[in-house]
């Protein structure tokens, strides 16, 4: 079973600034994972896939990076909305077999 | 637009089966083009994928709970269900039900969701 790592747990930011997320995997996923935000009391939303990829309507301040088993989220500039947890996930094998990170909050400083 | 709706109830008692369905609009579980999935969040914890079905009936779960999951589909209604035996406390939490698409590079993710529905396992 993979397991998923993320740190910080909580990230605190100013409006403004540059946000770095951290995602581990116990073993090489290769580019086979996403990233999710998500707001108090609402679903998850996608943001980026294939380790890099943003998903359709995500601004280009949220950009993905890694392989294997080191992945980063970066968030250029923080803007007001982009408070909330954010969650990795990889899959694996044939079928694929999904797993979650413990999340990250990013909170205002 | 594809928008996803779970439904179902809200306490289920402890040992019984909660069951709960996801009636898709804007789209359609009989596309060979996606999956369609559960996922779960107890309150104020993280996210635990449940499973996925095909349009076809081939199913994948998650295995910590594969031996109490079953997800079917109904394509006349549009609609997927999970079915989640002997259930106790530790099944509490929000459930979504979500769409899993997949590119040419074999990449998935989970791309449309639910709002989820909290269910709460209690006698």
């Amino acid at each position: 079973e993979i397991v998923m790592t993320q740190s910080p747990a909580t990230l605190s930011v100013s409006p403004g600034e540059r946000a770095t997320l951290s995602c581990r995997a116990s073993q090489s996923v290769s580019s086979n994972l996403a990233w999710y935000q998500q707001k108090p009391g609402q679903a998850p939303r996608l943001l980026i896939y294939g380790a890099s990829t943003r998903a359709t309507g995500i601004p280009a301040r949220f950009s993905g990076s890694g392989s294997g088993t080191e992945f980063t989220l970066t968030i250029s500039s923080l803007q007001s909305e982009d408070f909330a947890v954010y969650y990795c996930q990889q899959y694996n094998n044939w079928p694929p077999l999904f797993t979650f990170g413990p999340g990250t909050k990013v909170d205002i400083k | 637009q594809v928008q996803l709706q779970e439904s179902g109830p809200g306490l289920v008692k402890p040992s019984e089966t909660l069951s709960l369905t996801c009636t898709v609009s804007g789209g359609s579980v009989s596309s060979g083009s996606y999956y369609w999935s559960w996922i779960r969040q107890p309150p104020g914890k993280g996210l635990e994928w449940i499973g996925y079905i095909y349009y076809s009936g081939s199913t994948n779960y998650n295995p910590s709970l594969k031996s109490r999951v079953t997800i079917s589909v109904d394509t006349s209604k549009n609609q997927f269900s999970l079915k989640l035996s002997s259930v106790t406390a530790a099944d509490t939490a929000v459930y979504y039900c979500a769409r899993v698409s997949y590119d040419y590079h074999g990449h998935y993710y989970f791309d449309y969701w639910g709002q989820g529905t909290l269910v709460t396992v209690s006698s």
